[in-house]
């Protein structure tokens, strides 16, 4: 089955620490993306990265940080410098061949306290 | 910045009926539009979209129309059923540095009355 996982689905960190959410994708695609999801808003971009060993800031880029070293892995790293972590956050890919269907994962439920 | 708006926030329907979810958005080079339906739990998933060459789009009980000149698109979902129930979001995506960007709306929260 062809797809995108992300994990865990449920998340809990104390406040200071940092913490890595998982994405793979074994669909092979080139684009891939975060976004952050918070009750009553829309998904808010944090990173992309369209080729491996690349990747470009979103909207809401500060206290985040992400890695692309392979075409299947796209983990975010939720550093202790983001002031409210508290989130639902998606990761998406698509094929990147220009604008089109983003496919994203189940989510992963965060909850710094 | 760029932004989407999408109205309504909440839209309550007799099944059967008709709703229509309406969004517009700020960036002109703007050139795909998709509308994604997110159950609860669960990731967003695409249910229609259109480019930017194209007025209007049908997929059986749902449809999506789009007005350039205007920058407004919207959803259509005829013949509702309480599985419709959702939240739905609208998008509009641009060339933006190292791609494409998408921009999403802040999503509407769909109720289907049996």
């Amino acid at each position: 089955d062809g797809g995108i996982t992300q994990s865990p689905k449920y998340l809990f960190r104390k406040e200071g620490q940092n913490v890595t959410l998982s994405c793979e994708q074994n669909l092979n695609h080139d684009a891939m993306y975060w976004y952050r999801q918070d009750p009553g808003q829309g998904l808010r971009l944090i990173y992309y990265s369209q080729i491996v060993n690349d990747f470009q800031k979103g909207d809401i880029a500060e206290g985040y940080s992400v890695s692309r070293e392979k075409k299947e892995s796209f983990p975010l790293t939720v550093t202790s410098a983001q002031k409210n972590p508290t989130a639902f956050y998606l990761c998406a890919s698509s094929e990147g061949r220009g604008p089109g269907e983003q496919y994203f994962g189940p989510g992963t439920r965060l909850t710094v306290t | 910045g760029e932004n989407v708006e999408q109205h309504p926030s909440t839209l309550s329907v007799q099944e059967g009926d008709s709703a229509v979810i309406k969004c517009t958005y700020s960036d002109s080079a703007s050139n795909y539009f998709p509308w994604y339906k997110q159950e609860l739990g669960k990731g967003p998933q695409l249910i229609i979209d259109i480019r930017s060459n194209v007025g209007e789009k049908k997929d059986q009980r749902i449809a999506v129309t789009l007005n350039k000149t205007a920058k407004h698109f919207s959803l259509h979902i005829t013949e509702t059923q309480p599985e419709d129930s959702a939240v739905y979001f609208c998008a509009a995506t641009a060339p933006h540095t190292g791609g494409f960007k998408t921009i999403f709306g802040a999503g509407t929260r769909l109720f289907v009355k049996a």
